[in-house]
């Protein structure tokens, strides 16, 4: 199975501040068809999770362009600049190149 | 607008069995792929199958710790997609959320307990 690897596990953010999220995959998660299948998730306290970016680096509709994904083959990274206060709780990377579908870890994403 | 409604869930006694329904709406139901995904309790969330559409013949995949115990099926007509889990033990107990992965329903919580 493909293993996501998120570092950091927790992070601790000013408002305002940029937070940077990486995910590492055991394999490439590039697809035969060209396309990389690697998704952000936020889930927010008490709430189902919300998808964030697509395909490495595609908002999804409605995110804010302070949300920017970026990567290729196993290195992968969310940041997210200018942190508001709804920016709080855990994010998650997904794969959907490789069966089993897995996600990572998650990193829990705090305001100081 | 896109609405996701899990039901089904409830307490079930270790060896039980449950299905779980998912009925959707707002959204072009049949070109999606449909997912269920569990998180238990103060964990992270844990993909759990997928069913493809017509295009894909109906293709289904699944987590290798519940295969053999799961079929997703849906129902294009009703815009349904429906979860069968047999053989439960304590560790299925999770909340279990439908999704296309661009939408999501708000789950439904299924409990295994004697």
């Amino acid at each position: 199975d493909v293993v996501l690897t998120q570092t950091p596990v927790s992070l601790s953010v000013t408002l305002g501040d940029q937070a940077s999220i990486s995910c590492r995959s055991s394999q490439s998660l590039e697809y035969s068809d060209g396309y990389t299948y690697l998704e952000w998730y936020l889930q927010k306290p008490g709430q189902s999770p919300q998808l964030l970016i697509y395909e490495v680096s595609n908002r999804f509709s409605g995110v804010p362009d302070r949300f920017i994904g970026s990567g290729s083959g196993t290195d992968f990274t969310l940041k997210i600049s200018r942190v508001e206060p709804e920016d709080l709780g855990v994010y998650y990377c997904f794969q959907a190149t490789h069966d089993p579908l897995t996600f990572g870890s998650g990193t829990k994403l705090e305001i100081k | 607008e896109v609405q996701i409604l899990e039901t089904g869930g409830g307490l079930v006694k270790p060896g039980g069995s449950l299905r779980l329904s998912c009925a959707t709406s707002g959204f072009n139901f049949n070109d999606y792929f449909m997912n269920w995904v569990r998180q238990a309790p103060g964990k992270g969330l844990e993909w759990v199958a997928q069913i493809r559409n017509k295009n894909y013949n109906y293709a289904t995949y699944y987590a290798e710790s519940l295969e053999g115990r799961v079929t997703i099926s849906r129902d294009d007509s009703k815009s349904s997609v429906y979860l069968q889990v047999s053989s439960l033990r304590a560790e299925d107990t999770a909340i279990y959320y439908c999704t296309s992965r661009s939408y999501w329903g708000q789950g439904t919580l299924v409990t295994v307990s004697s």
